[in-house]
């Protein structure tokens, strides 16, 4: 079956453009994650969705951050006016349900290089 | 506050060899859940196990076994027989139930190099 999908696998960008990077969950997972993995600050969360609810955005680090899910589906990530220091390997996951004990799918994720 | 640490930051074993993977964590909530991911140089990163905080039994899964120690809050991952296939990144979560996010805290990860 279709795991969680991430496009582009690589991106390159010169600071200060905006850049988007898109998820696709495994169809019917209800819960999905953004996460950013880079040298000095490892594996940390961004941004949660659940189905309707208000999304969790505690981790975003800056308002330059931002993402949607439409349709409770497909997820994008933007960030905006892009820094050396956002280069990393933004990662997505899904899970189905509310259970905090659901395991996460994760995708291949996004190599962001901020030039 | 909620923290993994994995203080290994890398170990490399020859094949079969057998090898243990630390991680300690810390949290005030009482329900929560620890996890096992491996990140292979393709770099998703796998589900290897779950375990919740009211189960202390050690689990074993083939070549793998985790051992859960809430006195020490440690849930140490060994591999058995080590093979080339073992070689990846290995990270240790913690999920807190405590309501609305079920964000994966993760510790820095092992990278595991297994010599032929």
């Amino acid at each position: 079956g279709a795991g969680v999908s991430q496009s582009p696998s690589n991106k390159v960008t010169e600071k200060g453009k905006d850049v988007e990077l898109r998820c696709d969950p495994i169809s019917g997972h209800t819960a999905l994650y953004w996460y950013r993995q880079s040298l000095g600050q490892g594996l940390e969360f961004l941004i949660y969705f659940q189905g309707n609810s208000a999304p969790d955005k505690s981790g975003l680090p800056s308002d330059r951050f931002s993402a949607e899910r439409t349709g409770g589906s497909v997820s994008t990530l933007t960030i905006q006016r892009t820094q050396q220091e956002d280069s990393a390997v933004y990662l997505c996951a899904s899970s189905s349900g509310l259970a905090v004990y659901n395991e996460q799918f994760f995708g291949p994720g996004t190599r962001l290089t901020v030039l | 506050a909620q923290k993994v640490t994995q203080a290994q930051t890398e170990i490399s074993v020859v094949e079969k060899e057998d090898v243990t993977l630390d991680c300690v964590y810390e949290t005030r909530d009482t329900t929560y859940y620890l996890f096992w991911y491996k990140q292979p140089p393709s770099g998703e990163l796998v589900f290897l196990i779950r375990r919740n905080s009211f189960d202390e039994q050690n689990e074993i899964s083939g070549r793998y076994s985790w051992n859960f120690q809430k006195s020490t809050s440690s849930f140490n991952f060994t591999i058995t027989a080590s093979q080339v296939v073992d070689s990846a990144v290995y990270f240790c979560a913690l999920v807190a139930y405590r309501g609305a996010t079920n964000k994966l805290i993760f510790g820095t990860g092992t990278l595991l190099a297994v010599q032929p």
